[in-house]
C-alpha cells in the first residue's frame, strides 16, 4: 500500500475560500513535501517541511506536520481559480536513499 | 531558464515495438529520476541515477531500462510495450536529497 494517503480525493470550493488537504503516512520520514500538478504538466515543488518542524509558511501556503500522528496538512488561503490543480504530498523515507513516495493526491477545483 | 525538458511530449507506439523517451536538464543536478504516472494516480518511481549509479525499484518491470550517457541526459527504454504501459512518464532531477524538479512529461499511447 502507499506510504502517503491523502484526503479528500477531490475538493471543490469558491474563489476566496480556504482549501485544506490532508496527508497521512506510515513510516518514519526525513521530511515531507507538497507538490502541485496542473493538468497534463509535470509536478512543481511547493514546500518542504522537515521531521523536526511543526509548521511552515510560504505565501498563501501553510503546512503543518504532526509526526506523532504521521500526518500533514496543506492549507491554501484565499484561493484563486489559478490554484486549480492536483496536490500531492511526498515523503522521503528515513533510509538514506533517494526514494520519494507520492500520495494519491487531492484534486482541487476553485470556481471563479 | 534552467529546466528539465522531455521529448517528445506525446509518443504513440505499437504494441511490442520498442520506444525510447528522452530527458535533458540544464540544472547540472546529480540525481535523475523516471516516474510512471497513470491517470488520476500518484507518480510511481521506476528508477533513478545518482551520478552514474543506477538504482532500480524492485517492482519496476524488466522491459523498462534506462541509460544516462552524461550528466545532462537520461533515457527511458521500453523494450516491448504492452497496453498496460500506456501512461505519462515523468523525468525529474535533484541535487542530492533536495526537492525534485520535474519535466512536463511524455504521454505514451500504445496501439
Amino acid at each position: 500500500s502507499q506510504q502517503g494517503e491523502e484526503d479528500p480525493q477531490a475538493l471543490s470550493i469558491q474563489e476566496g475560500e480556504n482549501a485544506t488537504m490532508n496527508c497521512s503516512y506510515k513510516t518514519s520520514i526525513n521530511n515531507l513535501q507538497w507538490y502541485r500538478q496542473n493538468s497534463g504538466r509535470g509536478l512543481v515543488h511547493l514546500i518542504l517541511i522537515r521531521s523536526n518542524e511543526r509548521e511552515k509558511h510560504s505565501g498563501r501556503l501553510r503546512v503543518t506536520l504532526d509526526t506523532s500522528k504521521k500526518s500533514s496538512s496543506l492549507l491554501i488561503t484565499a484561493s484563486r481559480a489559478a490554484d486549480t490543480a492536483s496536490y500531492f504530498c511526498a515523503t522521503d523515507l528515513n533510509t538514506g536513499g533517494f526514494k520519494t513516495i507520492f500520495g494519491a493526491g487531492t484534486r482541487l477545483f476553485v470556481k471563479a | 531558464d534552467a529546466m528539465v525538458i522531455q521529448n517528445p511530449r506525446y509518443q504513440v507506439t505499437q504494441f511490442g515495438k520498442p520506444v525510447t523517451l528522452s530527458c535533458s536538464q540544464t540544472l547540472n543536478h546529480n540525481v535523475m529520476y523516471w516516474y510512471q504516472q497513470k491517470s488520476s494516480q500518484a507518480p510511481k518511481l521506476l528508477f533513478h541515477y545518482y551520478d552514474k549509479d543506477f538504482n532500480n525499484e524492485a517492482d519496476t518491470p524488466d522491459n523498462f531500462q534506462s541509460r544516462r550517457p552524461n550528466t545532462s541526459f537520461c533515457f527511458l527504454d521500453i523494450r516491448s510495450p504492452g497496453l498496460g504501459d500506456a501512461a505519462m512518464y515523468l523525468c525529474a532531477t535533484s541535487r542530492d536529497l533536495e526537492p525534485q524538479h520535474f519535466g512536463d512529461g511524455t504521454r505514451l499511447s500504445i496501439l
